[in-house]
């Protein structure tokens, strides 16, 4: 059972940012929202992850309603590089080590 | 080496035949992970290790499907009697604890 919605696909303007939602209207209090990315012919890269607030790195920011029900991932400055299948996943806390992906969105950033 | 290690990065074998693939994770990571991709789809989880135990083997198939991790390290993903539909990528994956998890390039299988 999928526990996240995400858009098939969004194009995305080089140099611009890239804004990609994702819905997860039942998610429990104790569960986390990660993002991962999957450039062509690698394995999956973690970008992001948060509980209740936003949060920022040097990758990515992620911006969590209020009521947790959906999220954004901002690429503030999308270059080609960018371009890649982005999963939203809910992942439970300690016991629940393991990440369920769906088919997640497909960004491609064009010059 | 720094990251996850995938052997062999591609492999072909024949219908019916028996496959090892192995996954050597990060030095010091205690959680290793195997899933399986197909064509236009997100990764399958298989099995989960924590140490040298199998913690949770619920993705894994059927019981053609068979990974061991020995001495808490190397995993290797063994398929006996495979099948066309076992074509996939077989992306290993380890973490230090409930963190982070690495990912390895897979190993591209197909099966003939």
């Amino acid at each position: 059972d999928a526990k996240t919605t995400q858009p098939p696909s969004m194009d995305c303007a080089e140099g611009r940012a890239a804004n990609l939602p994702c819905n997860h209207s039942t998610i429990s209090g104790n569960e986390y929202v990660y993002w991962y990315r999957q450039i062509h012919s690698q394995g999956p890269q973690y970008i992001i992850h948060g509980l209740k607030n936003n949060e920022t790195n040097e990758m990515a920011s992620l911006i969590i309603t209020e009521d947790r029900k959906s999220s954004t991932l901002i690429l503030p400055h999308a270059t080609l590089r960018d371009t890649a299948v982005y999963y939203c996943i809910v992942r439970g806390p300690d016991l629940d080590y393991k990440l369920s992906f769906g088919a997640g969105t497909t960004v491609t950033v064009r010059a | 080496g720094a990251g996850v290690s995938q052997t062999p990065s591609n492999k072909v074998t024949e219908k019916g035949k028996y496959v090892e693939l192995r996954c050597d994770p990060i030095s010091g990571h205690t959680a290793l992970y195997w899933y399986r991709q197909s064509l236009g789809q997100g990764p399958e989880f298989l099995i989960y290790f924590q140490g040298t135990g199998a913690a949770d083997d619920s993705g894994l198939p059927n019981d053609r499907f068979f990974a061991v991790r020995p001495e808490g390290s190397v995993s290797t993903l063994k398929i006996q009697r495979t099948e066309r539909g076992d074509s996939a990528v077989y992306l290993c994956a380890s973490s230090l604890g409930p963190g982070e998890l690495f990912f390895g390039e897979g190993s591209r299988l197909t099966v003939l």
